[in-house]
C-alpha cells in the first residue's frame, strides 16, 4: 500500500493563477480531508469528505474548492491563488470520521 | 468550540533528561487524542494515538496520557536524545475534525 500520496511536493504560483493539488489513498478510507499549516500555528481544516459525492467545509474554506467523485481521490482546487494561500497543505484519510487519520507528505505552495 | 493549547511553545533541555510536553483542550467530549512529531520542513509522523476510553499509551521511550475530565494530555519522553529534537503536535478528535495545537518545539542539547 502506498498510503496517502500527494502531488506535487512543491509548487510556485503567481497571484491569480489556478491549480489543483492532488491527493489519493489506497486504503479504501471513507473520510478524507485537507489541512493547511502556517508558521507558528497548528493545522487548520479546509474541507473534508465523508464519502464519494459528499463534501463539507472546515474552518478555513474560502478560496478553495473540492470534489469527491471516487473513494480514492480528493483534489483541492485553488481557483485564483492569493499570497495568503502560501502554506503547506496536508491531505489525510481515515476509516470513519473520528478514527486515526493517516497523512500524506504535504505540498509546499508559494504564491507570489 | 474546541480549542487545543500547547505550552510551552519551545523547550530546550540537556541530553539524557526526562521531560513532559503538555496539551490541553477546552471540550472534554473528544473521541481520541493523537501526538505527532514534525521535523523542520518535513511531514507529520504519528507517535501515539490514545482512544477516549484509554488513559495512556506507550511506545518505546514515549508515554502519552489522557485525562478527559481535566482536559489534559501529556507526552512523556524518557532519556531524551538529540534525535528527539523536533516540533511535537497534539490533536484532538472532536466533532468530525482534528483540532490541533500550535506545537512545542523541542531542542535536546548534546
Amino acid at each position: 500500500n502506498a498510503g496517502v500520496t500527494q502531488t506535487p511536493k512543491f509548487q510556485v504560483l503567481k497571484t491569480g493563477q489556478s491549480m489543483t493539488l492532488q491527493c489519493a489513498q489506497d486504503m479504501n478510507h471513507e473520510y478524507m480531508s485537507w489541512y493547511r499549516q502556517d508558521p507558528g500555528m497548528g493545522l487548520r481544516l479546509i474541507h473534508y469528505s465523508v464519502g464519494a459525492g459528499i463534501t463539507d467545509q472546515g474552518e478555513v474554506p474560502n478560496g478553495y474548492n473540492v470534489s469527491r467523485s471516487t473513494t480514492e481521490d480528493f483534489p483541492l482546487r485553488l481557483l485564483s491563488a492569493a499570497p495568503s494561500q502560501t502554506s503547506v497543505y496536508f491531505c489525510a484519510s481515515s476509516h470513519g470520521t473520528n478514527n486515526e487519520q493517516f497523512f500524506g507528505p504535504g505540498t509546499r505552495l508559494t504564491v507570489l | 468550540k474546541q480549542e487545543v493549547t500547547q505550552i510551552p511553545a519551545a523547550l530546550s533541555v540537556p541530553e539524557g533528561e526526562n521531560l513532559v510536553l503538555n496539551c490541553s483542550f477546552t471540550d472534554s467530549a473528544i473521541y481520541n487524542l493523537q501526538w505527532f512529531r514534525q521535523d523542520p520542513g518535513k511531514g507529520l509522523t504519528s507517535l501515539l494515538l490514545i482512544q477516549s476510553s484509554q488513559r495512556e499509551q506507550t511506545s518505546g521511550r514515549l508515554n502519552a496520557s489522557l485525562d478527559k475530565s481535566s482536559g489534559r494530555s501529556t507526552l512523556y519522553i524518557a532519556a531524551s536524545q538529540p534525535g528527539d529534537s523536533a516540533t511535537y503536535l497534539c490533536a484532538a478528535y472532536s466533532n468530525y475534525q482534528l483540532i490541533w495545537g500550535a506545537g512545542t518545539k523541542l531542542i535536546i542539547k548534546p
